[in-house]
C-alpha cells in the first residue's frame, strides 16, 4: 500500500540553525500538508500546499518556515533560525484530489520527523 | 473554544471488554469526520472518513457511527494490540481538502 515516507526520522539542531525536512507523499496525491505534535500534546496544522503554492497556513506559520515542492516527488518544509519551542514531531500528509465532490478526502501521514533543538 | 472534543482521555480495558469513545464537534457544515489511531512514535494512521449523520463504518473490531453533534468509535471485544491512543479529527471548514483539526485523543490500554 503506497505511503508517505518522511527523512530523517530523527534530527538534532542546535538553536538558530536552519532544517530541512523532507518527505515523498503518495504518488497521486495532489494536496500536501505539514502538521507538528509537541509532546503530550494534539497534532497541530501549519501549512497546505497545492499546485505549487500555499494554499493555507496557521498562525504557528511564520516567517522562519517555508515550503518548498522541488521536484515531482518530494515536499520539504524549512526552518530557517531554529527556536527551543520548535522541539516537536513534524508530520507530512497527503491527500487526493477529487473536485467534482466537495468532501474532504482523508489525509495520509507518514510517520514523522523528530526535531530536538539544544 | 474547542472544535473536536474527545472523551475520555484515557480508557483502560481487559481483554474482550467492549466500550465506545466519544468525539464531539462544532465545526459548521462539517464533510467528513475522520478517525485515525496513533501509536507511540508513529503518525496518525487512517481508519475512518464519516459524511453523514447515520452513517456507520467498520473494521475488525471497530465500528465507528456519527450523528449531527458527534462520533463514538466502538471497540468490540478488543485485544491487547488495539492499545494506542485514537484521534479524531474534522476539517476546519465544511468544503474540499482543507486543513484538519484534531482532537486530544484517547489513550486506549487493553490488559490481558
Amino acid at each position: 500500500e503506497p505511503e508517505v515516507t518522511q527523512t530523517p526520522s530523527h534530527q538534532v539542531t542546535q538553536m538558530g540553525q536552519e532544517v530541512i525536512l523532507r518527505c515523498v507523499p503518495i504518488s497521486n496525491h495532489l494536496y500536501f500538508y505539514w502538521y507538528r505534535q509537541i509532546l503530550g500534546q494534539k497534532v497541530e496544522f501549519l501549512v497546505s500546499f497545492y499546485n505549487n503554492e500555499i494554499s493555507e497556513k496557521s498562525e504557528i506559520f511564520d516567517d522562519q518556515f517555508s515550503v518548498e515542492r522541488p521536484d515531482g516527488s518530494n515536499f520539504t518544509l524549512k526552518i530557517r533560525s531554529t527556536k527551543l519551542e520548535d522541539s516537536a514531531m513534524y508530520f507530512c500528509a497527503s491527500s487526493w484530489d477529487r473536485p467534482s465532490d466537495y468532501s474532504n478526502q482523508p489525509q495520509h501521514f507518514g510517520d514523522g520527523t523528530r526535531l530536538s533543538i539544544l | 473554544e474547542d472544535q473536536v472534543t474527545q472523551s475520555p482521555e484515557a480508557l483502560r480495558l481487559q481483554e474482550g471488554e467492549s466500550s465506545s469513545l466519544n468525539c464531539s464537534y462544532t465545526v459548521s457544515g462539517l464533510r467528513g469526520l475522520f478517525w485515525y489511531r496513533q501509536d507511540p512514535g508513529k503518525g496518525p494512521e487512517f481508519l475512518f472518513t464519516l459524511y453523514s449523520a447515520g452513517e456507520e463504518k467498520e473494521k475488525e473490531r471497530l465500528k465507528a457511527t456519527l450523528t449531527k453533534k458527534e462520533s463514538f468509535l466502538h471497540i468490540t471485544a478488543p485485544k491487547p494490540e488495539d492499545s494506542a491512543t485514537y484521534l479524531c479529527a474534522a476539517p476546519i471548514r465544511g468544503s474540499g481538502n482543507t486543513p484538519l483539526v484534531f482532537g486530544k485523543g484517547t489513550r486506549l490500554s487493553v490488559i490481558a
